[in-house]
């Protein structure tokens, strides 16, 4: 069954710390893989893709992902957290037929000043 | 850049009524997707169209159905409404060519409330 699954559902991290948000997916065929924001009550704001080639993938807002196969992995990092980076995190895993994206459950992240 | 448009942003509608929700995808784009996300639930897949044909369904109650139109854009049309199908509604648009394979770029939502 194809599924994503992020552990944490609320992560608390001081401004200036580095983050860590896990993904763990299952997907039968190659997977493209995805992570998006969404502040309160806004849409789904696309961070960063991973399609193909080079695992580590950088995005917008200083955001980077790295593409683990064999531990079924995209995590989500960011070596300084900003204050406005608080909002809800999604992984979402799509496949190259159809193009509906399986979400994650979703991380809530709060930034302590 | 262009983004994904939705109307309305806000709808309150009583039990038993229908509405009406609208999707403009990014201009070029070919693909529409609609999700549902619950009050503190992750989207969900409902339906998609590629060139105005449905391309792939997912759980979308009988009583909602959508369409795509020649100028690409999208209709979800919700009848007899239950207080269950409160919920952000997200439209989603791609396109192979111009932005990359499978990549969505989602518009900012509706928000219905079923009273």
């Amino acid at each position: 069954a194809q599924s994503v699954t992020q552990p944490d559902i609320h992560i608390t991290v001081s401004e200036g710390a580095s983050l860590e948000l896990r993904c763990n997916y299952s997907y039968g065929a190659t997977p493209y893989l995805f992570w998006y924001v969404q502040s309160p009550g806004q849409g789904l704001q696309l961070l960063l893709k991973y399609f193909s080639g080079d695992t580590l993938v950088q995005g917008i807002k200083g955001f980077e992902a790295e593409f683990k196969r064999s531990q079924s992995s995209f995590n989500l990092r960011k070596p300084s957290v900003h204050w406005s980076d608080a909002a809800e995190y999604f992984c979402a895993v799509g496949g190259n037929q159809g193009g509906k994206l399986i979400f994650g459950q979703g991380t809530e992240l709060s930034v302590k000043p | 850049a262009a983004g994904v448009i939705q109307s309305p942003r806000h709808l309150i509608k009583e039990k038993r009524e229908t509405a009406t929700l609208k999707c403009y995808p990014i201009p070029r784009h070919d693909t529409v997707y609609w999700y549902q996300q619950g009050p503190g639930q992750d989207p969900q897949f409902l339906i998609s169209f590629y060139e105005k044909m449905q391309s792939d369904k997912g759980s979308i109650p009988d009583r909602f159905s959508a369409q795509q139109f020649s100028d690409y854009h999208s209709e979800l049309n919700m009848s007899s409404l239950e207080l269950g199908d409160s919920a952000l509604y997200f439209c989603a648009s791609s396109s192979l060519i111009s932005t990359g394979y499978e990549t969505q770029y989602f518009g900012p939502g509706t928000r219905l409330l079923v009273l």
